[in-house]
């Protein structure tokens, strides 16, 4: 597609439901980027692959934030036993090439969760 | 802890005034700077980089000041189109990810 896409847009999950969110990023972009975002915050890196390589995940909040990108493309976010404080839009960015200090990452619309 | 900081706002401001607000970053290894636009319940997008010698992007003028660790965005002649949240994006040196690290940002509302 022309841009990320992010799906579901809208999640509401009972508080200990498993949700999975997924991300299919701009055709070719090598690089890929989750964030929460909570109301009236700005984005918190999550995690990053290149390609397939999940390089850095220290931004996940806890051992209930899981993710993998197993073909290098399409990625998905799932988060176990949920929380009310989970509640955010996850957003998903993708960017080509890696490294350099300018390039442009390119958000999708992202997923809302509430947890309930 | 790396920090980018913002004053939240909001900067409510009538119609074709200038305005500017400030960011700062505690990390002076930074790297590269930028202004993101995002409007409400929507994604972030990249408004402009920031460089060192200061750019100019039409009615946007963007500022780093490495001396005291802040950039700055201003904004000539405000349309209400312009009303939204512009977050202060740094990336610093070494920072792994690739990624980014965004300020809480600030909201700005243009009044008719």
């Amino acid at each position: 597609g022309a841009g990320v896409s992010q799906s579901p847009r809208y999640k509401v999950a009972k508080r200990g439901q498993d949700v999975a969110l997924r991300c299919d990023p701009i055709s070719g972009h090598v690089s890929l980027f989750w964030y929460q975002q909570a109301l009236g915050q700005g984005p918190e890196f999550l995690t990053y692959f290149q390609n397939e390589a999940q390089l850095d995940k220290s931004g996940l909040p806890s051992d209930r934030f899981f993710a993998e990108r197993p073909e290098g493309s399409v990625s998905t976010l799932k988060i176990q036993r949920t929380q009310q404080e989970d509640s955010a839009v996850y957003l998903c960015a993708s960017s080509f090439p890696t490294g350099g200090t300018g390039n442009t990452i390119y958000f999708g619309e992202g997923s809302w969760l509430t947890v309930v | 802890r790396k920090e980018v900081e913002q004053d939240p706002g909001p900067f409510n401001v009538p119609e074709g005034a200038t305005v500017a607000f400030n960011c700062t970053y505690s990390n002076s290894a930074s790297q590269s700077f930028f202004w993101y636009r995002q409007d409400c319940r929507k994604e972030p997008k990249l408004l402009m980089s920031v460089y060192s010698s200061g750019n100019e992007d039409g009615r946007f003028t963007a500022q780093l000041n490495r001396a005291s660790q802040y950039i700055s965005l201003l904004i000539r002649d405000s349309k209400l189109s312009d009303s939204a949240t512009y977050l202060c994006v740094v990336k610093w040196v070494g920072g792994g990810a690739d990624g980014l690290t965004f300020g809480k940002g600030t909201h700005l509302i243009i009044q008719p």
